[in-house]
């Protein structure tokens, strides 16, 4: 089955700031590959995918890259703000078409005023 | 527009309980899931349904049993609680598999 590791585990950066989190899957007949943003206490919501297809998607000050060859996906954010803070996780469908989502560790996110 | 409701938000179980969590969503998506979120383990999959009528085993599966009776409803249900089920359990829905997962607002479960 699919493995996602996800790295670092933990990023402090200064608002302002570029924040950079990497993810590697070993699968590679996976297709897509989320991005979800867990604040404390609340539900994962999605911030931006990516498919098999696309080299690079962009949203604002969010952007991510995925480098098939490679196997793997990397989340950018620009201009870090404080609200930017939060547990940031991505994943991997491993290729099946039932939505099989594998998910990474977590990075934890801190943004310093 | 509710989305996806979970029901209990919390419980404390007795080990050797039968607990159900229940997920409705409203959305008319035809997917499913059920993930448990523990610490340091991000998010993992227990059982997902594609369609009515259809479940599947995820990563996690033992200890738990899912049913799809119809689309907008997807309860979870641990025969004989363990301690080892403490979590937070999340439920998710997506028009299909491959589409956007969203996701309820999670069952934190200790189990004692």
């Amino acid at each position: 089955g699919e493995n996602v590791e996800q790295h670092p585990s933990t990023l402090s950066v200064q608002e302002g700031d570029s924040a950079v989190i990497k993810c590697t899957y070993s699968d590679s007949a996976s297709n897509y590959f989320p991005w979800y943003k867990q604040e404390l206490g609340k539900r994962p919501q999605l911030i931006i995918d990516i498919r098999s297809n696309v080299g690079e998607k962009k949203d604002q000050r969010i952007a991510v890259t995925l480098n098939k060859t490679a196997k793997h996906f990397s989340l950018h954010i620009t201009e870090t703000q404080p609200e930017d803070s939060a547990v940031y996780f991505c994943a991997g469908d491993g290729g099946t078409s039932y939505g099989k989502l594998t998910f990474g560790q977590g990075t934890i996110l801190t943004v310093h005023p | 527009i509710a989305g996806i409701t979970q029901a209990p938000t919390s419980q404390i179980l007795a080990a050797g309980r039968r607990m159900t969590l229940r997920c409705t969503q409203d959305m008319r998506h035809n997917a499913m899931y059920w993930y448990r979120q523990d610490l340091g383990l991000g998010l993992r999959l227990i059982h997902y349904s594609n369609t009515a009528g259809t479940t599947g085993k995820g990563e996690v599966p033992d200890g738990y049993s899912v049913s799809r009776a119809n689309t907008d409803d997807f309860p979870l249900t641990l025969a004989s609680a363990v301690p080892s089920q403490t979590s937070v359990y999340f439920c998710a829905s997506s028009a299909g598999g491959g589409d956007i997962q969203y996701f309820g607002a999670g069952t934190r479960l200790s189990v004692l």
